[in-house]
């Protein structure tokens, strides 16, 4: 059964502390890795990966794929209190469904 | 401007009662996708449709039905069957496989049910 799975669960942070979230997926038919952000509505799209070994970076975020092991990492340095949201990690099943497989989500609490 | 709506954000419902969120899209995208989220949590697949008058049951689509008459409408059906139907949920299209690859969802901005 394909899955993508998230850790940690949720997290507590510092305002200026780096942070490190995890996703491992198991999707047969893998074609794509994609991070959300998600603050109450609708997730708003971070980044698509799709090769290993190449850091995709958006100011202070970054991410990077590693098709080997079948993870991703999203980092964000110097947190801020604006980054606490829930971070969606999904990988696009490009089988016969063809659709979103979603991990479980980090919720992340930046304190000040 | 292009995109999708779902109505309404904010919708109660008493124990027994069906009801219906509605999800419309000007954008011409063929597939179509409705999720439950629960709080704290990641999303959940329950239908989805990749063409007219075709849909396919997700994960979780016991207690749902859904209907794709029209290619802008993917109407979500709750049932009294749904046991635990307090969830916020969305719905998503993309234009093609490829696209969604790339780009991923197009998202509405959700419907929040409360049971009461």
């Amino acid at each position: 059964e394909d899955k993508v799975v998230q850790s940690p669960l949720s997290l507590v942070v510092h305002e200026g502390d780096t942070v490190t979230l995890n996703c491992s997926y198991e999707v047969t038919n893998f074609r794509s890795l994609l991070w959300y952000k998600q603050e109450k509505k609708a997730p708003t799209f971070l980044f698509m990966l799709t090769s290993s070994g190449i850091e995709k970076k958006s100011g202070r975020l970054s991410s990077i794929l590693d098709k080997k092991e079948l993870f991703s990492i999203l980092n964000i340095t110097a947190t801020q209190t604006g980054d606490s949201a829930v971070y969606l990690c999904a990988v696009w099943d490009g089988g016969a469904t063809n659709k979103l497989i979603f991990g479980t989500g980090t919720l992340l609490a930046v304190q000040p | 401007d292009g995109g999708i709506t779902q109505s309404p954000k904010y919708l109660f419902r008493k124990e027994g009662q069906n009801v219906t969120l509605s999800c419309e899209q000007n954008l011409n995208h063929d597939a179509m996708y409705w999720y439950r989220q629960d709080p704290g949590q990641g999303l959940r697949l329950i239908y989805y449709s990749q063409i007219v008058n075709d849909f396919q049951k997700g994960d979780i689509a016991e207690g749902y039905s859904v209907s794709r008459e029209k290619k802008e409408s993917f109407p979500l059906t709750v049932t009294s069957a749904q046991k635990n139907p307090t969830a916020f949920y969305l719905c998503a299209s993309s234009s093609s496989p490829g696209q969604g690859a790339r780009n991923g969802y197009t998202f509405g901005s959700g419907t929040r049910l409360t049971v009461v």
